[in-house]
């Protein structure tokens, strides 16, 4: 299994407050993902990162940011929790060679009262 | 911009019957094509992905999926069902230079012995 840690795997919190999501690899790949995924919408990419310190929006990045300080690690922040960010968040990685697939993490469970 | 449809929210089987999901895709160049597997409270696990060397792809588990370019098509068959392939599967498209992937919103598999 690709070495991808997602951390913290379940978080309830309030509305309005700060969230922080931690992915962390061990491959040393050079593309990482989120992804939210709610009943009938299957996943929806918010912000992806090609490389340190570059990142880039997908779909559903409103209410969300993303950081790259090395290569290891990719954070998503919600910076004022709302309700409608409850979700279960996945992080994926790839070495980036197009037709090579994505891996997944186990994924976090955020709740947001 | 590129889009997957999966036809049918819930496909139901019996233990031992043909399994058939069926994804549709739109793309406007040559797409990489994936299926993944989710179990319950899991992250998504690769089945199988096409990236133009073959048009029939042999993935785990027993499972394979036909590329139809003239039907834009990548439907997913196994020949028996098992009780432990109940879980979700996602189609899933990549064409763009940063490996982003869109998804289908997913199938349920449920299989009754």
């Amino acid at each position: 299994d690709a070495g991808i840690t997602q951390s913290p795997r379940h978080k309830v919190t309030e509305t309005g407050t700060p969230v922080t999501l931690r992915c962390h690899q061990t491959e040393n790949h050079r593309y990482m993902y989120w992804y939210r995924q709610d009943p009938g919408h299957g996943l929806r990419l918010i912000h992806y990162s090609y490389g340190v310190k570059d990142t880039d929006k997908g779909e559903v990045s409103d209410g969300y940011s993303v950081s790259r300080s090395k290569t290891e690690d990719f954070l998503l922040t919600l910076e004022s929790a709302t309700s409608s960010q409850t979700s279960v968040y996945f992080c994926a990685i790839s070495d980036g060679s197009k037709g090579q697939p994505q891996h997944f993490g186990d994924g976090t469970r955020l709740s947001i009262l | 911009a590129q889009s997957v449809t999966q036809l049918g929210s819930h496909v139901s089987v019996s233990e031992g019957a043909l399994v058939l999901l069926r994804c549709n895709y739109s793309s406007s160049v040559p797409p990489y094509l994936f299926w993944y597997v989710q179990y319950p409270n899991q992250g998504l696990q690769l089945l199988l992905k096409y990236t133009s060397a073959a048009t029939l792809v042999k993935g785990i588990n027993g499972f394979e999926a036909e590329f139809k370019k003239s039907e834009t098509s990548f439907h997913l068959t196994k020949p028996s069902a098992h009780m432990s392939d109940a879980a979700e599967y996602f189609c899933a498209v990549s064409n763009s230079g940063y490996s982003t992937l869109t998804f289908g919103k997913g199938t349920m598999l449920l299989v009754s012995p």
